[in-house]
């Protein structure tokens, strides 16, 4: 199947600080990736759908404005968590779905912690 | 809208029985349906899905779902649970009905199994 990596795999960072988080698409163009996160000992919950060279739809209670997403290239979306704090700690998980394609594919997540 | 109700957080079985892990779903179109398993601090891994055509899926790992549309349900079973099987299983529905759109995933249940 498609692989999707996801960089990095564990960050810890201070509080007030972004982080970066990368999907790439490595073995098919994505034109569309899907940002998940989930709580400890709860299900995905969907943050934002991402289109590449159009703006990401965010789903209703999650702030644009401290989850950045970037589409910018068929392989690459980025999520930026600004000025982090505690509560942002979480698990991240993206997808990808190639144009037509009928299944999206799942990177490994990646775990944030603030502290 | 979609939504996906796993009835049982928490199933355990010894080992060689019978698993079944139990999803219902609710679609207002033809549903497209996924189960996932997910190993701790890793992404999601597609254990096996429906779109269209026969009811019986079957997947990786020995595991197959069957689509009961009568009973809006896509219950997960394996007819001789292994210890390797021990993990997360999320049942999933494409939001919006479509193939290859984001999901709405279910509350998980968590498989463990004992010797």
């Amino acid at each position: 199947g498609a692989v999707v990596s996801q960089h990095p795999s564990r960050v810890i960072c201070k509080s007030g600080t972004s982080v970066k988080i990368e999907c790439r698409s490595l073995d098919f163009q994505a034109t569309t990736m899907f940002w998940y996160r989930q709580f400890p000992k709860k299900s995905l919950m969907l943050m934002a759908t991402s289109n590449e060279g159009s703006k990401a739809t965010y789903e209703q209670g999650v702030e644009k404005d401290k989850f950045l997403i970037n589409h910018a290239s068929l392989t690459l979306s980025t999520l930026t968590v600004t000025s982090a704090h505690p509560e942002d700690s979480s698990f991240y998980i993206c997808s990808a779905r190639a144009p037509g394609g009928t299944e999206a594919f799942f990177g490994q997540g990646t775990r944030l912690t603030v502290v | 809208a979609q939504s996906v109700t796993q009835l049982g957080s928490h199933v355990s079985v010894s080992e060689g029985a019978l698993v079944l892990l139990r999803c219902n779903y609710s679609s207002s179109v033809p549903p497209y349906l996924f189960w996932y398993v997910q190993y701790p601090n890793q992404g999601l891994q597609l254990l096996l899905k429906y779109t269209t055509g026969a009811t019986l899926v079957k997947g990786i790992n020995g595991f197959e779902a069957e689509f009961k549309k009568s009973e809006t349900s896509f219950h997960l079973t394996k007819p001789s649970a292994h210890m390797s099987d021990a993990a997360e299983y999320f049942c999933a529905v494409s939001a919006g009905g479509q193939a290859g759109t984001a999901l709405i995933f279910g509350k998980g249940t968590t498989l463990s199994v004992s010797s």
